[in-house]
């Protein structure tokens, strides 16, 4: 059930845009995207939900395609700060309550 | 507002001996959650608590207790320590559970290393 992420690993440099990919094989209710930068813990970028609703800051943007049971993080302009392991967890439809973390892609931004 | 707290932040434990990792936080939140995270896996929940007075097993329960002694804090008890619960172990903490749509909010981690 754990959903799979993609690609595992980026690099990048500054000012270049980056999309990281969240799958599952099961029906889903919401998405969430966290990022974690090395020895700290994870920080809170986007939740959407099943219907359209989106929270979150505002430099990020998503996507969710709920026939696809797929999402998609999209990084533009990418800068230094952005570096860091990106997660996504997702809620199972029925089986809510507790969310179900991706394996993470580590993302590196050069200058 | 220190938000989620935890301690301790480091412990070294031998097999067989026991601990208590404590998790508080002072948002008011309702719903309070234990990961565990271990180098390329991910985070993996234990178990999790939507409201006080009520706790559910995760993903990895095996090994592991919890207590919610009230809304604010939220504790993680291991009986046995076996060297595979070497890891980091994160508290969060979120308004609601997950189903509503809320966004966790984590603590700074424990690093539990058992030898």
């Amino acid at each position: 059930q754990q959903p799979v992420q993609s690609p595992q690993a980026v690099i990048l440099r500054e000012g270049e845009d980056a999309v990281i990919n969240c799958s599952s094989s099961k029906a889903l209710y919401s998405v969430h995207w966290y990022r974690q930068k090395h020895g700290e813990a994870p920080v809170f970028l986007m939740i959407l939900l099943k219907g359209g609703e989106q929270k979150g800051h505002e430099k990020i943007s998503a996507s969710f395609n709920e026939k696809k049971q797929q999402s998609s993080l999209y990084l533009t302009a990418s800068q230094l700060s952005y570096s860091g392991t990106y997660f996504c967890g997702t809620e199972i439809w029925g089986s809510a309550r507790q969310l179900t973390f991706g394996s993470g892609t580590q993302l590196t931004v050069l200058p | 507002n220190a938000g989620v707290t935890q301690t301790p932040k480091f412990q070294v434990l031998k097999t067989g001996q026991s601990m208590t990792l404590q998790c508080a936080q002072d948002m008011n939140h309702n719903s309070m959650y234990w990961y565990r995270q271990d180098p390329g896996m991910g985070l993996r929940l234990i178990y999790y608590s939507a409201s006080e007075g009520t706790t559910d097993k995760g993903e990895v329960p095996n090994g592991y207790n919890v207590s919610r002694l009230n809304k604010r804090e939220f504790s993680l008890r291991l009986e046995s320590a076996a060297p595979s619960q070497t890891s980091v172990y994160f508290c969060a903490s979120s308004e609601a559970p997950a189903e509503k749509g809320h966004e966790q909010y984590f603590g700074p981690g424990t690093r539990l290393t058992v030898t």
